[in-house]
């Protein structure tokens, strides 16, 4: 099994309509990052949180929301989907203390129609 | 504001030809430079990190190495099965937030 672990895969939706894209790990680490990744552009950070109370936006977070139900689990919810949300978004985690390596998940495939 | 810049953005080789891929980076309080390789529809996976100027590390027929201004990541050899977008990026002195590069898309014909 995957050690970090997005649901689902893939999700068309209609603009307007509010989704939930999940991400669990199993790494035990403290630290969780949601990304979105553009052809043509780098992986931009979304939200990150540090620990279940610690969570903060980054740089493209308008649009969207986070929630930190457990160490193990982190959601990123799209409030109204708009059709420049379509992307591919990525979970990752890493530990603290350590080496700051950020592992990733498989990736959820979202179209906004 | 910190940027990494990866060049080429695509780059074919035949198999056994030897290449570099180039990322420049500028970032304040350098803490991190980290290589991961993606493949269409997976995550990025993690190949190496380096922390400081001189630094190298090697896996297989890739070998990354680290100045004050950039890295690099030599394949030597390669193989078809090393077709792949490889993607650069620099940890700050935030010590949470990678700034990636765009990636470079390596593909290795037969």
């Amino acid at each position: 099994d995957a050690d970090v672990t997005q649901t689902p895969r893939n999700r068309i939706t209609k603009t307007g309509k509010r989704i939930m894209l999940e991400c669990s790990q199993t790494k035990g680490h403290d630290r969780m990052y949601w990304y979105r990744q553009d052809p043509g552009l780098g992986l931009q950070l979304i939200y990150y949180s540090f620990d279940v109370k610690d969570i903060n936006k980054g740089e493209i977070s308008d649009g969207y929301s986070v929630s930190r139900q457990a160490q193990a689990k982190f959601s990123l919810s799209l409030e109204s989907a708009i059709p420049n949300q379509t992307a591919l978004y990525f979970c990752a985690t890493s530990e603290t203390p350590g080496e700051n390596i950020q592992y990733f998940g498989a990736g959820t495939r979202l179209s906004v129609l | 504001e910190d940027q990494v810049t990866q060049s080429p953005e695509a780059l074919r080789l035949q198999e056994g030809e030897s290449s570099s891929l180039n990322c420049s980076y500028t970032v304040s309080g350098l803490r991190g430079l980290f290589w991961y390789r993606q493949d269409p529809g997976k995550g990025p996976e993690f190949l190496f990190t380096l922390y400081s100027a001189g630094e190298e590390k090697e896996k297989e027929r890739l070998k990354a190495t680290l100045t004050k201004k950039e890295s690099f990541l030599h394949i030597t050899a390669p193989k078809p099965e090393d077709s792949a977008t490889y993607l650069c990026a620099a940890l700050g002195g935030s010590n949470y937030k990678l700034t990636f590069g765009k990636g470079t898309l390596l593909t290795v014909n037969p």
